[in-house]
């Protein structure tokens, strides 16, 4: 069964710093990855995602993901970030054969903290 | 334009009570999805339809049952409510052929008491 781990439950990063949020994912096949944004009170946002091609991929608000193959993983990273970052942050994983059909397979989530 | 609607945004109601959440999508989709996320903020698949058929139905009571009346709108209504049940539910939607790239409807939030 397909699983995604994020390992941290919370992250504090001060404004104008890098970030880093890190994706792990266990699959049998290339996996579909996203990643997406749930500010307080709100749905949630896709920030980007991967099918194929170049592994590093841009994504909304500055935000940009690495998928490596041989790590399993798909961090979520932003080279400065801003007061209005602080959200939690959702790590995704879809069926490898595009059908559509099946739900997404969440992680746990990060929630992040940006302290002035 | 809401791309994903849902209604009502908040829901309090008794244990046993009956009740529905509908949800509407206007991206031409023709898939769409129902999330429970608990409160701890884990988001789970309840449900998925596509072309009015039922696709996946992960291990949620038969309390609880999705009804399609159109490729636009997925409702989900929900039997003798429990107070395990308060959650935010969340609806989504894709089109088969994207990646399952899934648009997310703002979440309602289920009260039982």
């Amino acid at each position: 069964a397909q699983s995604v781990t994020q390992p941290d439950i919370h992250i504090t990063v001060s404004e104008g710093a890098s970030l880093e949020l890190r994706c792990n994912y266990s699959y049998g096949a290339t996996p579909y990855l996203f990643w997406y944004v749930q500010s307080p009170g709100q749905g949630l946002q896709l920030l980007l995602k991967y099918f194929s091609g170049d592994t590093l991929v841009q994504g909304i608000k500055g935000f940009e993901a690495e998928f490596k193959r041989s790590q399993s993983s798909f961090n979520l990273r932003k080279p400065s970030v801003h007061w209005s970052d602080a959200a939690e942050y959702f790590c995704a994983v879809g069926p490898y054969s595009g059908g559509g059909a099946d739900g997404l397979t969440f992680g746990k989530g990060t929630h992040l903290i940006i302290q002035p | 334009d809401t791309a994903v609607s849902q209604t009502p945004k908040y829901l309090v109601t008794q244990m046993g009570n009956d009740k529905s959440i509908k949800c509407e999508q206007n991206l031409g989709h023709d898939t769409m999805y129902w999330y429970k996320q608990d409160s701890k903020k884990f988001l789970k698949i309840m449900f998925s339809y596509n072309n009015k058929e039922l696709i996946i139905n992960e291990t949620v009571p038969n309390r609880f049952s999705p009804k399609s009346p159109d490729k636009a709108h997925l409702n989900l209504h929900i039997n003798s409510l429990e107070l395990g049940d308060s959650a935010v539910y969340f609806c989504a939607s894709s089109h088969r052929t994207s990646g399952n790239e899934q648009f997310f409807g703002p979440g309602t939030r289920l009260t039982v008491l």
